[in-house]
């Protein structure tokens, strides 16, 4: 099946900072999404981005299908960044979403 | 327009009984996906259903099951509980369109 790779694993910012989250996937997908979990569990759908670039306010993500691997940009963190950070791959013969491991990311004021 | 709605938030069971959580997709979207996330283990696919069918599971005992009724919402049953399947269990759901997955907050299981 279809791998999803996360880095960093873990990551501590300052308030107002920036940062790059990476997502490596082992084959072709026909959905990516990223996610902000917050601590209460909940996903949270922030970019739908199976190819291209795009931005809402101080996010954006890129998707570079035919090399596997998409970004996640934050700029100018705040506390209420902090929680996991997961991409998730759609795999197209079983419609399965597949989830990274995910970034915890903790930025601290 | 009403996002995923799960129900209920959180529910504590006794091991060897039986847990029903609810799921309610957003108005149109005729698939429904059940996921567990336990402690240390990351967000793990559980069923899809379509139209009212399981059109796919994934790795788990066939004491998971669930049905999806004509109205598209969704029921996911557990039964004979382990104290492994304290969890948290989220719904999603998707419609035609390039919009993606939308999850609902979770049902929090706990089973003592």
């Amino acid at each position: 099946g279809i791998q999803v790779e996360q880095s960093p694993p873990d990551l501590i910012l300052q308030e107002g900072a920036n940062s790059t989250l990476r997502c490596n996937f082992s084959d072709s997908v026909n959905n990516l999404q990223w996610f902000h979990q917050n601590p209460w569990g909940q996903l949270i759908n922030l970019f739908y981005i199976p190819s291209g670039t795009k931005q809402n306010g101080r996010l954006s993500a890129t998707t570079v299908a035919t090399e596997r691997y998409s970004l996640l940009y934050i700029s100018s963190s705040q506390t209420t960044d902090s929680g996991v950070y997961f991409c998730a791959v759609g795999d197209g013969a079983t419609n399965k979403l597949i989830f990274g491991t995910g970034t915890l990311l903790a930025v601290q004021p | 327009e009403a996002g995923v709605t799960q129900s209920p938030t959180h529910l504590i069971k006794t091991r060897g009984q039986q847990a029903t959580l609810r799921c309610s997709p957003i108005s149109g979207h005729t698939s429904v996906y059940w996921y567990q996330q336990a402690l240390g283990l990351g967000l793990q696919f559980l069923l899809w259903y379509d139209e009212g069918e399981e059109r796919n599971r994934g790795n788990f005992p066939p004491r998971f099951s669930g049905r999806q009724f004509p109205n598209y919402s969704s029921e996911l049953n557990v039964n004979a509980l382990e104290l492994e399947d304290s969890a948290l269990y989220l719904c999603a759901s998707s419609g035609t369109g390039d919009y993606g997955y939308t999850f609902g907050s979770g049902t929090r299981l706990t089973v003592v």
